[in-house]
């Protein structure tokens, strides 16, 4: 069955640092490949996703994710995080042939302290 | 272009009843899909409609299930609720729902609670 892993539950970082979110999922087909974040108090919302093409790609507010497939990855950077990037991050895959069903990992709460 | 919204926004039922949650998509989507999502299992896939067709069903139990209309909206219902099912239920709509090139926004999502 298919799975998304999320490799960290709760990321503390301070503003300016760097963040690097790792997400793996188990499926051999092809896939297509989101991050979405939840701020709080607000519905989930897409920062980035990746269908076919460049394996890096660029997503809302200074993130990036990297497509490395043949370690079934697709990890989200961000250079310098502020205190608005505050959120839950949810990494989610979508196989070629089952429609719009989403599988999503357990999220990761990232807190920023400024 | 308004997004997607979910009625209720809130909702409190006891243990026994059924309940009934509408969402309707952003105008011109046709796929419509459900979550829910508990601090617990987090977000768990529960159906896609496509054309008032279920296209993909979750693992959830019969108690669950749901339709849409023709105008694309959709409603999801659970009936015999149990405290488990207390969560945030998210209803998500795409143009089509092919996942090769579709991409799902959210709503806001309607929070039961079963006591």
């Amino acid at each position: 069955a298919q799975s998304v892993s999320q490799h960290n539950h709760h990321v503390i970082l301070s503003e300016a640092a760097s963040l690097e979110l790792g997400c793996n999922y188990s499926y051999g087909g092809t896939v297509n490949l989101f991050w979405y974040v939840q701020y709080p108090g607000q519905h989930l919302q897409l920062l980035l996703k990746y269908f076919s093409g460049d394996p890096l790609v660029k997503g809302i507010k200074g993130f990036e994710a990297e497509f490395i497939k043949s370690k079934f990855s697709f990890n989200l950077r961000k250079p310098s995080v502020q205190w608005s990037d505050t959120a839950e991050y949810f990494c989610a895959v979508n196989s070629y042939n089952q429609g719009g069903k989403l599988i999503f990992g357990q999220g990761t709460e990232l807190s920023v302290k400024p | 272009k308004a997004g997607v919204t979910q009625t209720p926004r809130y909702l409190i039922k006891t243990r026994g009843q059924q309940v009934t949650l509408s969402c309707s998509p952003i105008s011109g989507h046709r796929s419509v899909s459900w979550y829910q999502q508990t601090p617990g299992q987090g977000l768990q896939f529960l159906f896609e409609y496509f054309s008032e067709t279920q296209r993909n069903k979750g693992n959830f139990p019969g108690r669950f299930s749901g339709r849409q209309f023709s105008n694309s909206r959709s409603e999801m219902n659970v009936s015999t609720l149990e405290l488990g099912d207390s969560a945030l239920y998210l209803c998500a709509s795409s143009a089509t729902g092919t996942g090769n090139t579709d991409t799902q926004y959210f709503g806001p999502g309607t929070r039961l609670t079963v006591l």
